[in-house]
């Protein structure tokens, strides 16, 4: 079955630096691009970044370029979403999703991250 | 605020048909990207519904279906039932952002 599992909930203070992942099985990790979404509470959805494993190629919103690093670890199959020093505005819940190889649509979720800042 | 735009909410009664429009620029459905539909669960992650010309991923009831011309799209739900009330995004490639967009959501209420 391929799916993407994410990390658990997290609950930050502001200025505090954060990590969060997402395994993939069931389908070759690094020949798909992995990418990461924002819903903030009671919102819809926003593209923040997108990674392709195999080669660490890594693009980002223009709206979160410079607020969040996107990486890869090819070894684990897992990709990750980080903040240096978060802000409450970060406070949301985040997917990761897999990019199609045929086309642009996201399949499989992940279940989600509630990052929660205050 | 998004640059696809859908209606922020839409209501039918069991059993009617609806449909939610998504509206794009030249820079993405007009230049012939694919639009691609999500459903959102109240508490779950977003679900794969309909992508490219009107293809329904495995499990999808053919009650879903969708639609694209020029910079307009539409999903439409016929034989509407209560398990459909949801989020509903839109999806599509822009080529001045260099990235993806959604629409901005429509919330969709069963009488």
């Amino acid at each position: 079955e391929v799916q993407l599992v994410q990390s658990g909930a997290e609950v930050k203070k502001p200025g505090e630096s954060l990590k969060i992942s997402c395994r993939g099985s069931g389908f070759s990790f690094s020949s798909n691009w992995i990418v990461w979404v924002r819903q903030m509470p009671g919102k819809g959805l926003e593209w923040v970044g997108i990674i392709y494993p195999g080669d660490s190629d890594t693009r980002y919103s223009p709206s979160f370029e410079g607020q969040v690093t996107i990486s890869a670890d090819r070894s684990t199959s897992t990709a990750y979403l980080q903040w240096s020093s978060l802000k409450a505005s970060d406070t949301a819940m985040y997917y990761c999703a897999r990019r199609s190889s045929r086309d642009n649509y996201f399949d499989p979720w992940g279940q989600g991250t509630l990052v929660t800042v205050s | 605020q998004s640059v696809l735009t859908q209606p922020p909410s839409v209501s039918g009664a069991p059993g009617q048909r609806i449909t939610i429009s998504c509206t794009g620029t030249s820079s993405n459905m007009g230049t012939g990207y694919d639009v691609h539909w999500y459903q959102q669960l109240p508490g779950t992650a977003p679900k794969l519904l309909i992508y490219g010309k009107n293809n329904r991923p495995s499990g999808v009831p053919d009650r879903f279906s969708g639609s694209k011309s020029g910079t307009s799209a539409s999903l439409a739900i016929t034989g509407l039932q209560a398990e459909d009330e949801a989020d509903y995004y839109c999806q599509s490639y822009d080529i001045s952002l260099s990235g993806w967009l959604f629409g901005g959501g429509t919330k969709l209420t069963v009488l």
